[in-house]
């Protein structure tokens, strides 16, 4: 089945430093693939989405590129900040009636 | 709007009892979907309604289940519960069913059980 890998965390930056969250998946057809945030005591927001290859989804300085050739979609961002810190879920969805699927979430913290 | 709100936010209960837990979704949803999160096993998909029906089933035992009202609103249950049911139970509303649409989560319901 559908199936989303993300790299282990906890991730631990400071504050203005570069960001990049690995997240590959394996899945048949043309999934749409998203980055979902969750913060302490918060449920999941989304973050940005791609919906077909080649697309890029970005939102708030966050950016991700759907890479059908290494079936990727690493989360970067340029400069963090501490109010980034929270926990990061890469997800697909594929076509038709499919719940989605999360990876196993990464946790970052940035630290002034 | 209002969000997607969840209730109660946390719980307490004891092996062997059943919980219901409830979620309203955003005006003018009319699909819900359900959650577990655990430390372990990660974000897990329990089960999709749509205009009151289920339309997707994740694989969870027989004890997990769950119902829509035509208000949208929906509950799910768990009975019998056990230790490993602790978890994060979090609901997902989106205008419609099908993979073009948004899913916008709620808090979550705290679930612990000893």
């Amino acid at each position: 089945g559908d199936s989303v890998t993300q790299m282990e965390g906890p991730v631990t930056l400071s504050e203005e430093a570069f960001l990049t969250i690995n997240c590959t998946y394996t899945a048949t057809g043309y999934p749409s693939l998203f980055w979902y945030v969750q913060y302490p005591g918060e449920g999941l927001q989304l973050l940005l989405k791609a919906t077909k290859a080649d697309d890029k989804g970005s939102n708030k300085g966050f950016e991700a590129t759907y890479r059908k050739e290494t079936t990727s979609f690493h989360l970067e961002k340029g400069s963090v900040q501490v109010s980034d810190s929270a926990v990061y879920f890469c997800a697909l969805r594929g076509s038709g009636n499919t719940p989605l699927v999360f990876g196993k979430g990464t946790r970052l913290s940035v630290i002034a | 709007k209002a969000g997607v709100t969840q209730t109660p936010r946390y719980l307490i209960k004891t092996r062997g009892q059943q919980v219901t837990l409830s979620c309203s979704p955003i005006s003018g949803h009319r699909s819900v979907s359900w959650y577990q999160q655990t430390p372990g096993q990660g974000l897990q998909f329990l089960f999709e309604y749509f205009s009151e029906t289920q339309r997707n089933k994740g694989n969870f035992p027989g004890r997990f289940s769950g119902r829509q009202f035509s208000n949208s609103r929906s509950e799910m249950n768990v009975s019998t519960l056990e230790l490993g049911d602790s978890a994060l139970y979090l609901c997902a509303s989106s205008l419609l069913a099908g993979d073009s649409y948004e899913q916008y989560f709620g808090p979550g319901t705290r679930l612990t059980v000893t």
